[in-house]
């Protein structure tokens, strides 16, 4: 257990749909990231966030946006969804050191189904 | 943007037969991590390479970073079905905040 708990564990919805994914980072850890994983692109960065603010900004379609609470959960948002962007969505957290061996702990995922 | 290449991308061995998986890029990066990810679970760090040449032993698991900091490669030896999952490795660039690049994946099985 890597102590990040992703809600909701699959998703199964529609063409032009919007759904939300949840992620609870580890206890003590600022910095939540976002990652998309599909057979064809493998492991994707998409998003970091930090104590609330936006860190860091990779492959993420405008369609998409993320947020982190005061609570440091945060919330993937996926809207307009397409056949495409079934895959699996992870969330990471780390302490965010800065250091070069900074480990990052992630989450069991949330499986996307878009039919 | 940076490119992390695997090889092979699949491997199926017998139970106690070694095995090398290879990690590639034209880039360098400041540090390289692996990951292995089982079916329905998230990656999990094995191992964070930061120095060119360092290699890192994890039980059975060997680690090296090349000297150029631009390839990497896992070594297992003895192999047990336990070590099947997805291998991955991953790389960090400086001044990038956290977002690690990761390569393809390898997927390993050990048959019994």
């Amino acid at each position: 257990d890597s102590g990040v708990t992703q809600t909701p564990k699959h998703l199964i919805t529609a063409t032009g749909q919007r759904v939300t994914l949840r992620c609870s980072p580890r206890s003590g850890d600022l910095s939540v990231y976002w990652y998309q994983q599909s057979l064809d692109q493998g492991l994707q960065f998409l998003i970091q966030y930090y104590n609330g603010e936006e860190r860091a900004k990779g492959n993420i379609l405008e369609r998409f946006s993320a947020q982190q609470f005061p609570d440091l959960h945060s919330e993937l948002n996926l809207s307009s969804l397409e056949l495409g962007d079934s895959a699996l969505y992870f969330c990471a957290s780390s302490v965010e050191t800065g250091a070069t061996n900074e480990k990052l702990f992630f989450g069991s995922g949330t499986q996307l189904s878009v039919l | 943007t940076q490119l992390l290449e695997q090889s092979p991308q699949f491997l199926s061995i017998q139970e106690g037969e070694n095995l090398t998986v290879y990690c590639n890029s034209s880039s360098v990066f400041s540090s390289l991590q692996w990951y292995r990810q089982e079916p329905g679970e998230g990656p999990v760090l094995l191992v964070t390479v930061v120095t060119g040449g360092e290699v890192k032993k994890l039980k059975r698991l060997t680690f090296q970073f090349g000297d150029a900091r631009k390839d990497s490669s896992l070594h297992i030896t003895a192999a047990q079905p336990g070590d099947t999952g997805l291998y991955l490795c991953a790389g960090a660039v400086r001044g990038s905040a956290r977002q690690l690049t990761f390569g393809s994946g390898t997927q390993l099985t050990v048959l019994p």
